[in-house]
Protein backbone atom coordinates (compact mmCIF):
# COMPACT_ATOMS: atom_id res chain seq x y z
CA UNK A 1 0.00 0.00 0.00
CA UNK A 2 1.56 3.54 -1.04
CA UNK A 3 1.82 5.68 1.86
CA UNK A 4 1.43 9.47 2.48
CA UNK A 5 2.85 11.50 -0.42
CA UNK A 6 2.88 15.31 -0.03
CA UNK A 7 4.14 17.68 -3.24
CA UNK A 8 6.13 19.79 -3.15
CA UNK A 9 9.13 18.34 -1.22
CA UNK A 10 10.69 21.79 -1.43
CA UNK A 11 9.22 25.14 -2.16
CA UNK A 12 10.66 28.36 -1.72
CA UNK A 13 8.86 31.68 -1.56
CA UNK A 14 9.03 35.73 -0.87
CA UNK A 15 6.26 37.60 1.55
CA UNK A 16 3.24 38.19 0.88
CA UNK A 17 2.89 35.39 -1.58
CA UNK A 18 0.38 32.66 -1.00
CA UNK A 19 1.22 28.62 -1.14
CA UNK A 20 -1.05 25.80 -1.70
CA UNK A 21 0.59 22.25 -0.29
CA UNK A 22 -0.82 18.53 -1.07
CA UNK A 23 -1.42 15.70 0.41
CA UNK A 24 -2.91 12.40 -0.91
CA UNK A 25 -3.90 10.33 2.13
CA UNK A 26 -3.40 6.40 2.28
CA UNK A 27 -5.84 4.26 0.56
CA UNK A 28 -8.87 4.30 2.52
CA UNK A 29 -8.22 6.55 5.05
CA UNK A 30 -10.76 9.54 5.33
CA UNK A 31 -8.88 11.74 7.67
CA UNK A 32 -6.16 14.19 7.05
CA UNK A 33 -4.44 16.53 9.64
CA UNK A 34 -1.93 18.84 9.05
CA UNK A 35 1.34 19.95 11.25
CA UNK A 36 3.94 22.84 11.14
CA UNK A 37 7.01 21.97 12.61
CA UNK A 38 9.81 24.89 13.08
CA UNK A 39 13.21 24.45 15.42
CA UNK A 40 11.79 27.04 17.91
CA UNK A 41 7.86 25.52 18.00
CA UNK A 42 8.40 22.09 17.62
CA UNK A 43 5.52 19.94 15.95
CA UNK A 44 2.35 22.09 16.23
CA UNK A 45 -1.01 20.92 14.94
CA UNK A 46 -2.68 23.09 12.47
CA UNK A 47 -6.31 21.18 11.35
CA UNK A 48 -7.82 17.99 10.86
CA UNK A 49 -9.84 17.30 7.95
CA UNK A 50 -12.42 13.99 7.68
CA UNK A 51 -14.58 13.56 5.10
CA UNK A 52 -14.26 16.55 3.56
CA UNK A 53 -15.31 18.43 6.58
CA UNK A 54 -12.80 20.61 9.33
CA UNK A 55 -12.77 18.76 12.55
CA UNK A 56 -10.14 19.92 14.18
CA UNK A 57 -8.46 23.37 14.53
CA UNK A 58 -5.01 24.65 16.19
CA UNK A 59 -4.29 27.70 17.09
CA UNK A 60 -3.56 29.50 13.72
CA UNK A 61 -4.42 32.53 12.35
CA UNK A 62 -6.74 32.43 9.38
CA UNK A 63 -3.89 33.29 6.90
CA UNK A 64 -3.89 29.22 7.11
CA UNK A 65 -6.29 27.17 5.75
CA UNK A 66 -7.13 23.71 4.21
CA UNK A 67 -9.73 21.80 2.20
CA UNK A 68 -10.16 17.99 1.51
CA UNK A 69 -11.36 16.56 -1.54
CA UNK A 70 -14.15 13.86 -2.05
CA UNK A 71 -11.10 11.48 -2.76
CA UNK A 72 -9.54 12.67 0.81
CA UNK A 73 -6.57 13.89 -0.82
CA UNK A 74 -6.29 17.49 0.97
CA UNK A 75 -4.48 20.67 0.29
CA UNK A 76 -3.54 23.26 2.91
CA UNK A 77 -3.10 27.02 1.65
CA UNK A 78 -0.90 29.77 3.04
CA UNK A 79 -2.06 33.26 2.54
CA UNK A 80 0.28 36.48 2.83
CA UNK A 81 3.30 34.24 3.54
CA UNK A 82 5.59 35.85 6.63
CA UNK A 83 9.42 35.21 6.92
CA UNK A 84 8.76 32.84 10.18
CA UNK A 85 6.03 30.21 7.78
CA UNK A 86 9.36 28.90 7.16
CA UNK A 87 8.67 25.37 8.50
CA UNK A 88 8.60 21.81 7.67
CA UNK A 89 4.75 21.12 6.34
CA UNK A 90 3.86 17.55 7.73
CA UNK A 91 0.28 15.89 7.02
CA UNK A 92 -0.88 12.84 8.33
CA UNK A 93 -3.73 10.33 7.64
CA UNK A 94 -5.18 7.74 9.23
CA UNK A 95 -8.82 6.02 9.27
CA UNK A 96 -10.52 8.66 10.84
CA UNK A 97 -11.84 6.27 13.65
CA UNK A 98 -10.82 7.17 17.70
CA UNK A 99 -7.57 6.63 18.63
CA UNK A 100 -6.51 5.53 15.55
CA UNK A 101 -2.50 5.76 15.00
CA UNK A 102 -1.37 8.27 12.09
CA UNK A 103 0.87 8.06 9.13
CA UNK A 104 2.53 10.56 7.95
CA UNK A 105 4.33 11.91 5.15
CA UNK A 106 7.78 13.34 4.46
CA UNK A 107 6.64 16.78 4.39
CA UNK A 108 7.12 19.77 2.20
CA UNK A 109 10.25 22.21 3.39
CA UNK A 110 8.89 25.66 2.87
CA UNK A 111 11.26 28.29 3.10
CA UNK A 112 10.16 32.44 2.87
CA UNK A 113 12.44 34.60 1.78
CA UNK B 1 -5.71 19.67 26.82
CA UNK B 2 -2.95 17.50 28.15
CA UNK B 3 0.67 18.05 27.83
CA UNK B 4 3.49 16.26 27.88
CA UNK B 5 6.54 16.51 29.24
CA UNK B 6 10.24 14.96 28.57
CA UNK B 7 13.54 15.44 28.77
CA UNK B 8 15.22 17.31 25.89
CA UNK B 9 18.14 14.40 25.21
CA UNK B 10 19.15 11.41 26.34
CA UNK B 11 21.89 8.68 25.04
CA UNK B 12 22.30 5.35 25.30
CA UNK B 13 24.55 2.19 24.51
CA UNK B 14 24.08 0.29 21.55
CA UNK B 15 22.61 -2.96 22.76
CA UNK B 16 21.55 -1.70 25.86
CA UNK B 17 18.10 -0.77 26.47
CA UNK B 18 17.00 2.56 26.16
CA UNK B 19 14.01 3.88 28.95
CA UNK B 20 12.49 7.11 27.95
CA UNK B 21 10.00 9.04 30.17
CA UNK B 22 7.60 11.37 29.52
CA UNK B 23 5.12 13.51 32.26
CA UNK B 24 1.25 13.92 31.59
CA UNK B 25 0.20 14.79 34.95
CA UNK B 26 -2.77 16.64 33.03
CA UNK B 27 -4.02 13.32 31.08
CA UNK B 28 -8.14 12.68 31.46
CA UNK B 29 -9.10 9.18 31.82
CA UNK B 30 -9.98 8.34 28.42
CA UNK B 31 -7.42 10.55 26.77
CA UNK B 32 -4.09 7.80 25.13
CA UNK B 33 -0.77 8.56 25.37
CA UNK B 34 1.12 8.01 21.63
CA UNK B 35 4.86 7.58 20.91
CA UNK B 36 6.35 8.45 17.52
CA UNK B 37 9.65 8.78 16.67
CA UNK B 38 11.29 11.29 13.71
CA UNK B 39 14.68 10.42 12.32
CA UNK B 40 15.83 13.80 10.53
CA UNK B 41 14.22 15.15 7.59
CA UNK B 42 11.42 12.54 7.44
CA UNK B 43 8.12 12.38 9.13
CA UNK B 44 7.38 11.03 12.44
CA UNK B 45 6.66 7.34 12.43
CA UNK B 46 4.34 5.43 15.29
CA UNK B 47 5.62 3.21 17.24
CA UNK B 48 3.07 2.06 20.50
CA UNK B 49 0.21 3.12 22.28
CA UNK B 50 -1.89 2.93 25.25
CA UNK B 51 -4.49 4.05 27.82
CA UNK B 52 -4.04 1.88 31.07
CA UNK B 53 -2.32 -1.39 30.73
CA UNK B 54 1.23 -2.03 29.81
CA UNK B 55 1.48 -2.54 26.08
CA UNK B 56 4.19 -4.18 23.98
CA UNK B 57 4.94 -4.63 20.47
CA UNK B 58 7.66 -5.67 17.97
CA UNK B 59 9.24 -2.19 18.25
CA UNK B 60 9.27 -0.88 22.01
CA UNK B 61 7.07 -1.44 25.54
CA UNK B 62 5.20 1.35 27.09
CA UNK B 63 4.87 1.25 30.54
CA UNK B 64 1.75 3.08 32.15
CA UNK B 65 1.98 4.44 35.53
CA UNK B 66 -1.05 3.13 37.50
CA UNK B 67 -2.13 7.23 38.48
CA UNK B 68 -2.07 7.63 34.17
CA UNK B 69 0.39 10.59 35.03
CA UNK B 70 3.68 9.23 33.55
CA UNK B 71 4.62 6.68 31.24
CA UNK B 72 8.56 4.67 29.97
CA UNK B 73 8.79 4.02 26.25
CA UNK B 74 11.37 0.90 26.50
CA UNK B 75 13.54 0.20 23.54
CA UNK B 76 14.25 -3.15 24.82
CA UNK B 77 17.83 -3.21 22.77
CA UNK B 78 18.68 0.23 21.32
CA UNK B 79 20.56 -0.05 17.51
CA UNK B 80 22.03 3.05 16.02
CA UNK B 81 19.20 3.16 13.69
CA UNK B 82 17.25 4.06 16.98
CA UNK B 83 18.73 7.24 17.17
CA UNK B 84 16.30 10.07 16.52
CA UNK B 85 13.60 12.27 18.53
CA UNK B 86 10.90 10.42 20.57
CA UNK B 87 8.02 12.11 20.76
CA UNK B 88 5.01 11.30 23.53
CA UNK B 89 1.75 12.55 22.82
CA UNK B 90 -1.45 12.76 24.43
CA UNK B 91 -4.62 12.52 22.35
CA UNK B 92 -7.16 14.87 23.50
CA UNK B 93 -10.91 13.87 23.41
CA UNK B 94 -11.34 16.31 20.87
CA UNK B 95 -8.97 14.69 18.61
CA UNK B 96 -6.36 17.20 18.93
CA UNK B 97 -2.83 16.24 18.99
CA UNK B 98 0.22 18.09 21.46
CA UNK B 99 3.39 16.81 20.41
CA UNK B 100 6.31 18.59 23.20
CA UNK B 101 9.25 19.09 22.21
CA UNK B 102 10.37 15.66 22.10
CA UNK B 103 13.91 13.70 23.63
CA UNK B 104 16.35 13.45 21.45
CA UNK B 105 17.91 9.91 22.09
CA UNK B 106 21.53 9.55 20.75
CA UNK B 107 22.60 5.77 20.85
CA UNK B 108 26.18 5.38 20.58
CA UNK B 109 28.03 2.40 19.73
Amino acid sequence: KAGVTQTPRYLIKTRGQQVTLSCSPISGHRSVSWYQQTPGQGLQFLFEYFSETQRNKGNFPGRFSGRQFSNSRSEMNVSTLELGDSALYLCASSTGANNEKLFFGSGTQLSVL
Amino acid sequence: DAKTTQPPSMDCAEGRAANLPCNHSTISGNEYVYWYRQIHSQGPQYIIHGLKNNETNEMASLIITEDRKSSTLILPHATLRDTAVYYCIVITTLGRLYFGRGTQLTVWP
